[in-house]
């Protein structure tokens, strides 16, 4: 069984950097992307990146460039979301999930969501 | 705001068929697949469409998918009190390289 799981919400302060995963199992984690997309509270859903485990290939929409960074550790099947400094409009669901082919809006598993609240 | 148009909102009574429309341009839905996403509240995303109007395994044939020139639509026959949901549009942006998604539309079953 195909399976995304993500880590738990975190709670933050504007300035603060943080990290979030998503575990991989149940299938073939370097054959597929793996993309991250944003849901703030109330709102619509947001494709922010993608990264493929299978050869470390990134890219980034336009929007999240340079906003944060999305890598993975292949080795435990594991992908991240990071952030530098966070933001109080950073607030948000953020969802990981598998895409395939790249040029496609095929996303077939998602991840359970990691809440991130950033207050003051 | 979001490049794929979907209208906020849509109701429809137990029985009824409900449609939902996706108004994109040639750099999306014009020269790319369309897909449509069900989220019910306080959960994560499903696919419930592919290809434009392709059903994964498990998405009950209630639900139909189609696509002409760049727009697209939903259509949910056989109205539910379970279908009360989110529904999302997306397609693959030639011009923005990404995943573009529609603003959404929030069914609500009367």
């Amino acid at each position: 069984e195909v399976q995304l799981v993500q880590s738990g919400a975190e709670v933050k302060k504007p300035g603060e950097s943080l990290k979030i995963s998503c575990k991989g199992s149940g299938y073939s984690f370097t054959n597929y992307w793996i993309a991250w997309v944003r849901q703030m509270p109330g709102k619509g859903l947001e494709w922010m990146g993608i990264f493929y485990p299978g050869d470390s290939d990134t890219r980034y929409s336009p929007s999240f460039q340079g906003q944060v960074t999305i890598s993975a550790d292949k080795s435990i099947n594991a992908a991240y979301l990071q952030w530098s400094s966070l933001k109080a409009s950073d607030t948000a669901m953020y969802y990981c999930a598998r895409q395939s082919p790249l040029w496609s809006g095929y996303i077939d598993y998602w991840g359970q969501g990691t809440l991130v609240t950033v207050s003051s | 705001q979001s490049v794929l148009t979907q209208p906020p909102s849509a109701s429809g009574t137990p029985g009824q068929r409900v449609t939902f429309s996706c108004s994109g341009s040639s750099s999306n839905i014009g020269s790319n697949y369309v897909y449509w996403y069900q989220q019910l509240p306080g959960t994560a995303p499903k696919l419930l469409i592919y290809r434009n109007n392709q059903r994964p395994s498990g998405v009950p044939d209630r639900f139909s998918g189609s696509k002409s020139g760049t727009s697209a639509s939903l259509a949910i026959s056989g109205l539910r009190s379970e279908d009360e949901a989110d529904y999302y549009c997306a397609a693959w942006d030639d011009s923005l390289s990404g995943v573009i998604f529609g603003g959404g539309t929030k069914l609500t079953v009367l």
